[in-house]
């Protein structure tokens, strides 16, 4: 059984640039949840996608925003990257909403 | 006052000992509760999940939920260096499109 992968591992951006974040749900897996954690911070819900659809979103502004794939792929697009965004971003595969959520090793975003 | 709460730690326990994490959470209509065991530089890894009342035994790892107290627990018995890390308590509620809402984090040292 193949688990949570995501790509790439790390990452350097320029502020103001944008930036794509990809995510392999486990097998088996239709729903995807974005994660951003900052230093010493628990992780913070982005958005979750259930079946192509967005299914829920937490607090960050419109330019984040994501895609699911028919094979429950999905992406993360952060637009006009500021500072603040730098942190480790993780994507989380569940079986279906609200059920035990299995995480990928993360993207760590630096963003100068 | 925050939505989940943990002490941060560092929580320190000799090698063989019995480590207790606790997590308090606001939303009484939490209903699905986990925690997660993160390494320094890597992801969450799901260790438990708790849904009910009541403890729940998972080799040295138990969990403990009351509800009308708003609190869930973990103990870790026999605890090892290798249990040296963050644990991160993770709430639910359904009709939040599948966010799980994360304290900070207690961090855990186990000494030989």
């Amino acid at each position: 059984e193949t688990g949570v992968t995501q790509s790439p591992t790390h990452l350097i951006k320029t502020r103001g640039q944008q930036v794509t974040l990809r995510c392999s749900s486990q097998s088996g897996h239709n729903t995807v949840s974005w994660y951003q954690q900052a230093l010493g911070q628990g992780p913070q819900f982005i958005f979750q996608y259930y079946r192509e659809e967005e299914n829920g979103r937490g607090n960050f502004p419109p330019r984040f925003s994501g895609l699911q794939f028919p094979n429950y792929s999905s992406e993360l697009n952060v637009n006009a990257l500021e500072l603040d965004d730098s942190a480790l971003y993780l994507c989380a595969s569940s079986l279906v909403p609200n059920t035990e959520a299995f995480f990928g090793q993360g993207t760590r975003l630096t963003v100068v | 006052q925050k939505e989940v709460e943990q002490n941060s730690g560092p929580l320190s326990v000799p090698e063989g000992a019995i480590a207790s994490l606790n997590c308090t959470y606001s939303d009484r209509g939490s209903q699905s509760f986990f925690w997660y065991r993160q390494y320094s530089g890597k992801s969450p890894e799901l260790i438990m999940s708790i849904y009910s009342n009541g403890d729940k035994e998972d080799g040295r790892f138990t969990a403990q939920l009351n509800k009308a107290s708003q609190y869930v627990s973990l103990l870790i018995r026999d605890s090892q260096p290798s249990d040296s890390a963050t644990y991160l308590c993770a709430v639910n509620r359904l009709g939040q499109g599948g966010k799980l809402i994360f304290g900070q984090g207690t961090e855990l040292s186990v000494k030989p």
